[in-house]
């Protein structure tokens, strides 16, 4: 298994404060990416970053901002959380830009009160 | 009309069974396509990529056809193992030099004994 760790795994928290999600991988790769998972969704693009310091949008980035400071790290943060926000928040990661495969990390469950 | 329509689901079939599953893509310049199969509350992994002169892997046989847009899995001699949602994923160049997977909403399966 690629080697993608997320913390929290779990975290309740109430509307209105900020929640950073942390996403660490050992595998070197370029391409990082956060996703949240809804029912009735499906996986949906937050942000992604393609090198250190090199982040882009996706479809549903509203709310969310990203940093990516060091290749191994790629961070999520709800400034403002609010209940829309309660998701399962996944991280992957991918070697090239092509994009053939993308290997997720163990998911963050976040509930926002 | 939706980037990645899939079966709504769920199946229900017996070991043994064999069972398919259909996906339809929008985007005409889509250019590589996935099986990826998520088990309950876990992360989602790839089953196998979809080849244009269709592709087998043990039991698993995937199917692509360009000119309808249209990709399929098949599962033959089902396993109480097969149990999970299978989502179907399609890569596409987005802006710039980045690449953009879309996710179908995936289809529950659930292998009765």
């Amino acid at each position: 298994d690629a080697g993608i760790t997320q913390s929290p795994r779990h975290k309740v928290t109430e509307t209105g404060t900020p929640v950073t999600l942390r996403c660490h991988q050992t595998e070197n790769h370029r391409y990082m990416y956060w996703y949240r998972q809804d029912p009735g969704h499906g996986l949906r693009l937050i942000h992604y970053s393609y090198g250190v310091k090199d982040t882009d949008k996706g479809e549903v980035s509203d709310g969310y901002s990203v940093s990516r400071s060091k290749t191994e790290d790629f961070l999520l943060t709800l400034e403002s959380a609010t209940s829309s926000q309660t998701s399962v928040y996944f991280c992957a990661i991918s070697a090239d830009r092509v994009v053939h495969e993308q290997f997720f990390g163990p998911g963050t469950r976040l509930t926002v009160l | 009309r939706k980037e990645v329509e899939q079966d709504p689901g769920p199946f229900n079939v017996p070991e043994g069974a064999t069972v398919a599953f259909n996906c339809t893509y929008s985007n005409s310049a889509s250019q590589s396509f996935f099986w990826y199969r998520q088990d309950c509350r876990k992360e989602p992994k790839l089953l196998m990529s979809v080849y244009s002169s269709g592709n087998e892997d043990g039991r698993f046989t995937a199917q692509l056809n360009r000119a309808s847009q249209y990709i399929s899995l098949l599962i033959r001699d089902s396993k109480l193992s097969d149990s999970a949602t299978y989502l179907c994923v399609v890569n596409r160049r987005g802006g710039g030099s980045n690449y953009k997977l879309t996710f179908g909403k995936g289809t529950l399966l659930t292998v009765n004994p």
